[in-house]
């Protein structure tokens, strides 16, 4: 069991590029959310998926940030035109059933805009 | 809304005494409780979580916890902290019912000297 894959490990992105951050869940694991961790903050949710549905997009910047989970395929989060305070570590979590039990994180992509 | 509130930003204990975290939480009906720790530039890992039953619950590397309803409190606990114990420690909630967003505490660093 492979566990949570989120590539790449580090991205490294100009101000103004584009940033695509991948989350394969679990195998059997159909639900997945997005977190981010700003320097010295704890991580904030972002946005809550089942495959081809977003169920909760609250946490989302309003512009720029968005989120798919494709029915083949992982999950993908996009970042367009990165600024500087985008700069943070992004972690993808899956469970198989949308409850707390089995709830796992993967090791996160550490975006870097410079 | 859940929260969860971890008063103590920053922690140093000398290696070889004892350890506890403080976590309280709020949130109207049963949560599901968890404790994370991270290692600079790493992933979460879970220590323990609580869901039901017995209010100690004992998780990996020798740490433990106890869900006390009366306080809204879910501490973590270390009879005796070792030198690898040094990283930052996450509290985390999540709804018991509906789906499962997960609500973190800020963090406490835990800094270990010998």
């Amino acid at each position: 069991n492979a566990g949570v894959m989120q590539n790449p490990r580090h991205l490294v992105r100009r101000r103004g590029q584009e940033a695509r951050l991948r989350c394969s869940p679990m195998k059997g694991h159909s639900h997945v959310y997005w977190y981010r961790q700003l320097p010295e903050e704890g991580l904030k949710f972002m946005v809550y998926l089942q495959k081809e549905n977003i169920i909760d997009e609250s946490g989302m910047p309003k512009e720029r940030f968005s989120a798919e989970f494709p029915k083949e395929g992982p999950s993908i989060l996009r970042i367009q035109q990165v600024v500087r305070g985008d700069s943070a570590a992004y972690f993808c979590a899956s469970s198989p059933d949308g409850t707390g039990h089995g709830y796992t994180f993967g090791s996160g992509t550490r975006l870097t805009v410079v | 809304a859940q929260s969860v509130t971890q008063p103590d930003i920053h922690i140093t204990v000398s290696e070889g005494a004892s350890l506890e975290l403080r976590c309280n939480y709020s949130y109207g009906a049963t949560p599901y409780l968890f404790w994370y720790v991270q290692s600079p530039g790493q992933g979460l890992q879970l220590l323990l979580k609580y869901f039901s039953g017995d209010t100690l619950v004992q998780g990996i590397k020798g740490f433990e916890a106890e869900f006390k309803r009366s306080q809204s409190s879910f501490n973590l606990r270390k009879p005796s902290v070792h030198w690898s114990d040094a990283a930052e420690y996450f509290c985390a909630v999540v709804n018991s019912g509906g789906y499962q967003k997960v609500t973190f505490g800020i963090g406490t660093k835990l800094q270990v000297i010998p």
